[in-house]
């Protein structure tokens, strides 16, 4: 177990479904970041959120809308998403500040299936 | 800006052989490096990080990998590979210390043969 620990591990949805992915972190950092994966394609970095403020947000569609409401939890509400949406969705925790060097730790992730 | 190119999409090694996964990096700055490991439908893990203490950095289940600024390349290398090293491998790179600005590399797909 990494520490960081992502519901559900799968989820198949309607295009006009919404639905919620959640990540929670266990390891006391103060940052946490969504990722998409999709094959054949380097990670993407959609959202950072850094003490609970967002502060990165890569011209994700507004279709997908995140949610930090404390430093342990991290949300990623879907709504009307396409099959291109299609991916490995990952969620991530670090520190933000302070010294030394603090990598990233990632959960499992979700295999999301739009259809 | 930075930038990461692995430069081989997909490596096969025979089990017990030597394993090399390339990396090349492009930073303005010191920059940070990392090699993330990926397992089928699992999360990324950390191998292993450069910390600017040693060029020659030292991770988990064998593998290193060290940092040449002159040839900007932070390669993973292990003496000898085993069954379970099969998986996607990717490079990081990140000009401050943090996750939030981290870049990944495209990924080289390991497979070891038996």
């Amino acid at each position: 177990e990494t520490g960081v620990t992502q519901t559900p591990r799968h989820l198949v949805m309607g295009m006009t479904n919404k639905k919620s992915l959640k990540c929670e972190q266990h390891l006391g950092h103060n940052a946490m970041y969504w990722y998409k994966q999709s094959a054949k394609k380097p990670l993407e970095l959609m959202f950072v959120y850094s003490l609970e403020e967002r502060v990165e947000n890569n011209s994700v569609p507004s279709r997908f809308s995140p949610e930090c409401p404390n430093s342990s939890h991290l949300f990623l509400h879907l709504h009307t998403l396409q099959p291109e949406d299609s991916a490995l969705y990952l969620c991530a925790s670090s520190w933000s500040f302070g010294t030394g060097f603090a990598e990233a730790f990632f959960g499992q992730g979700t295999r999301l299936t739009v259809v | 800006a930075q930038s990461v190119t692995q430069l081989d999409s997909h490596v096969s090694v025979s089990e017990g052989t030597p394993v090399l996964l390339r990396c090349n990096y492009s930073s303005s700055y010191s920059p940070s490096l990392f090699w993330y490991v990926q397992h089928p439908n699992k999360g990324l893990q950390l191998l292993l990080k450069y910390t600017s203490a040693a060029t020659l950095v030292k991770g988990i289940n064998g593998f290193e990998a060290e940092f040449k600024k002159s040839e900007t390349s932070f390669h993973l290398t292990k003496p000898s590979a085993h069954m379970s090293d099969a998986a996607e491998y990717f490079c990081v790179v990140s000009e401050d210390n943090y996750g939030q600005n981290f870049v990944f590399g495209p990924g080289t797909r390991l497979s070891v043969l038996p």
